[in-house]
């Protein structure tokens, strides 16, 4: 158990729908990833936030936004739903003290436009 | 783009093998991490290596790193059945975002 957790594990939708994914990080991290994985393919870097600031940005669509609350929790929020969003989506969280840390990732939410 | 590319993409041995994958990456680096991903499950870190660092240990692990080259390389001693999974460097650039590679497929059989 790396200490993230990600909710839903599972979502089937249709296209042109709306979708909230949620992730908690490890306790006393700061940083969350949201990370894309399509079938057989690597992981796309979304978005990075820091303490509730967004401190990165990947090739994130227009369609999708996130935000990390104060209780340090985060949401992906994916709109517009195409079949070509269907993927596996990750968090990860790092501790706090600086660089040439590891990441963590949650187990993910596999997500299925239909 | 991927800033880390594994080769090979896949890689099939027998058990008891040694198995090694590599990976090229673009720009200068903090680090270079090497993650384990089990079909369809969140990634596990397997280890880390510093841009000061040349080689690295862990059990069956060893990671070296050339960053001359721009490449590392992760091989795993006397593979077993249950190294079976996807392995992925990833490389830390400026100590936020790490950038995953498409990945190496390893199969081991018994």
């Amino acid at each position: 158990d790396s200490g993230v957790t990600q909710t839903p594990k599972h979502l089937i939708t249709a296209t042109g729908q709306r979708v909230t994914l949620r992730c908690s990080p490890r306790s006393g991290d700061l940083s969350v990833y949201w990370y894309q994985q399509s079938l057989d393919q690597g992981l796309q870097f979304l978005i990075q936030y820091y303490n509730g600031e967004e401190r990165a940005k990947g090739n994130i669509l227009e369609r999708f936004s996130a935000q990390q609350f104060p209780d340090l929790h985060s949401e992906l929020n994916l709109s517009s739903l195409e079949l070509g969003d269907s993927a596996l989506y990750f968090c990860a969280s790092r501790p706090p003290r600086g660089a040439n840390t590891e990441a963590f990732f949650g187990q993910g939410t596999r997500l299925t436009v239909v | 783009s991927q800033q880390g590319e594994e080769d090979p993409q896949a890689l099939s041995i027998q058990e008891g093998e040694n198995a090694t994958m590599n990976c090229s990456y673009k720009t200068s680096i903090n680090n270079l991490q090497w993650y384990r991903q089990n079909s369809g499950r969140g990634l596990v870190h397997l280890i880390l290596i510093r841009s000061n660092e040349r080689e690295k240990h862990s059990g069956r692990l060893r990671v070296t790193l050339d960053t001359s080259k721009k490449s590392s390389s992760l091989l795993i001693t006397a593979s077993r059945a249950a190294d079976t999974a996807s392995y992925f460097c990833a490389t830390d650039v400026a100590g936020n975002m790490l950038t995953f590679g498409g990945g190496t497929r390893l199969m081991v059989k018994p």
